[in-house]
């Protein structure tokens, strides 16, 4: 059981370029999140969803998309990397369960720097 | 708005001795809480959750007490160790089939050997 996996894990990227950032879990979980960590700013939500098929805007989400591919997969893209975008990226999921609490798995993250 | 606050950026404390992270929400309507783990280069790690209906729960080490009326809860380490330094993030969310969980800024902690 891998758990919750996330490619590539550093990234160095141009502003302007492009990126998609992979995300994967074998848990089954309904849910998926991307979140972003940046200095003194703990974990930010940019995008989720809440089960296949569906994806909502979080906290921060201006300047990413994202693709919820499969029950397992949840991809986050970046059109036109800007340095404001340095950080790094967290995938994250969940089992939804109206009896249960949902706590989130992460994966190692992404380090990302656009220069 | 930040709904979820953890006011203290570091604690340092020595080994053996207990740690206490504090954690304070606005939205009463919050029903449960968790704690997470987080080391450098990794991603965060869940280490132990509190439901409203409760005011303590207890795992091994680590015990978080939940104070509603004051909307704060706090995670116990008793004894630290050097391995528990890390950044510890409290989380607040509801149950049911609300997804998102809302996270502090995180509190640094260092075990002194």
């Amino acid at each position: 059981n891998a758990g919750v996996t996330q490619t590539p894990k550093f990234q160095v990227l141009k502003t302007g370029q492009s990126m998609t950032l992979q995300c994967a879990q074998d848990m089954n979980h309904n849910s998926m999140y991307w979140y972003r960590q940046d200095p003194g700013m703990g974990l930010r939500l940019i995008y989720y969803s809440a089960s296949e098929g569906t994806t909502d805007k979080g906290e921060v989400p201006n300047g990413y998309n994202v693709s919820r591919l499969n029950k397992r997969e949840f991809s986050l893209r970046l059109e036109s990397a800007a340095p404001s975008q340095t950080s790094v990226y967290f995938c994250a999921s969940s089992r939804v369960d109206t009896s249960s609490y949902n706590e989130q798995f992460f994966g190692p993250g992404t380090r990302l720097t656009v220069l | 708005d930040q709904q979820v606050k953890q006011n203290s950026p570091s604690l340092s404390v020595q080994e053996g001795r207990i740690s206490i992270l504090n954690c304070d929400y606005t939205n009463s309507m919050f029903d449960y809480f968790l704690w997470y783990k987080k080391y450098p280069a990794e991603g965060p790690t869940f280490l132990i959750s509190i439901s409203s209906i409760k005011d303590k729960n207890e795992d091994g080490r680590f015990t978080v007490f939940l104070n509603k009326s004051a909307k704060h809860l706090s995670l116990h380490i008793v004894p630290s160790q050097p391995g528990d330094s890390a950044v510890y993030f409290c989380a607040a969310g509801f149950g049911g089939s609300n997804y998102k969980l809302t996270f502090g800024k995180g509190t640094l902690l260092t075990v002194n050997p």
